[in-house]
């Protein structure tokens, strides 16, 4: 079966640090990935898709930048972290197509 | 482009109350589209789904979702709803021309009381 590790669960960073958010899916190939992140009555804001290695859509110009190193490893990093940063960012994956997306645990980021 | 809007932000209902939470969305070609749920302290997972056929879709403890295209709608129902049902509701699009692309609503919150 399919499951999706994303780490840490946690992290406080002071402002200016850099950051790196990592995501990695089991049982599966070719799987598309999801970063997004998740704000009080704003729902889930998609922030970056990929449907393959080397291949990053961004939908909000911001702080932030994926990549897709492996076929099932999905990147979230920042040079240097704001305070708006702050939030719980989420990964998923899918089977590709127009499925259904799964989701991991999700990491509370803490901009200080 | 490609949206999702879900008009009820915070719903408050007693339990065995009928719930009907909206959602609408904006795009122009064939959607598949989703009902996700989030209990307090767990991750998203999937209530329900529409990819083609009958547009009235049954999903797990008792949900069900109505495609009406005419209306870019996709409604999500319960006719009874019980205390372990309060959690945050999102509907999501994903469109034929932007595969990959798998939008979210503002997300529903619904309180459920005893």
């Amino acid at each position: 079966s399919q499951t999706i590790h994303q780490w840490p669960a946690t992290l406080v960073q002071p402002v200016g640090s850099p950051l790196s958010l990592e995501c990695t899916v089991e049982g599966t190939s070719n799987p598309n990935l999801y970063w997004y992140r998740q704000a009080a009555g704003r729902g889930l804001q998609l922030l970056f898709y990929s449907v393959g290695i080397g291949q990053i859509s961004s939908e909000v110009p911001q702080n932030l930048s994926a990549s897709r190193p492996q076929d099932r490893q999905f990147i979230l990093s920042s040079k240097k972290l704001l305070l708006s940063d702050s939030g719980f960012y989420l990964c998923a994956w899918s089977p590709g197509g127009l499925s259904e997306a799964f989701f991991g645990q999700g990491t509370r980021l803490t901009v200080v | 482009a490609q949206s999702v809007s879900q008009h009820n932000h915070h719903v408050i209902l007693s339990e065995a109350a009928s719930l009907e939470l909206g959602c609408n969305y904006s795009y122009g070609g064939t959607v598949n589209l989703f009902w996700y749920v989030q209990y307090p302290g767990q991750h998203l997972q999937l209530l329900l789904k529409y990819f083609s056929g009958d547009p009235l879709v049954k999903g797990i403890k008792g949900f069900e979702a109505e495609f009406i295209k005419s209306k870019f709608s996709f409604n999500l129902r319960k006719p009874s709803v019980q205390w372990s049902d309060t959690a945050e509701y999102f509907c999501a699009v994903h469109g034929s021309s932007n595969t990959g692309k798998l939008i979210f609503g503002q997300g529903t919150t619904l309180q459920v009381k005893p």
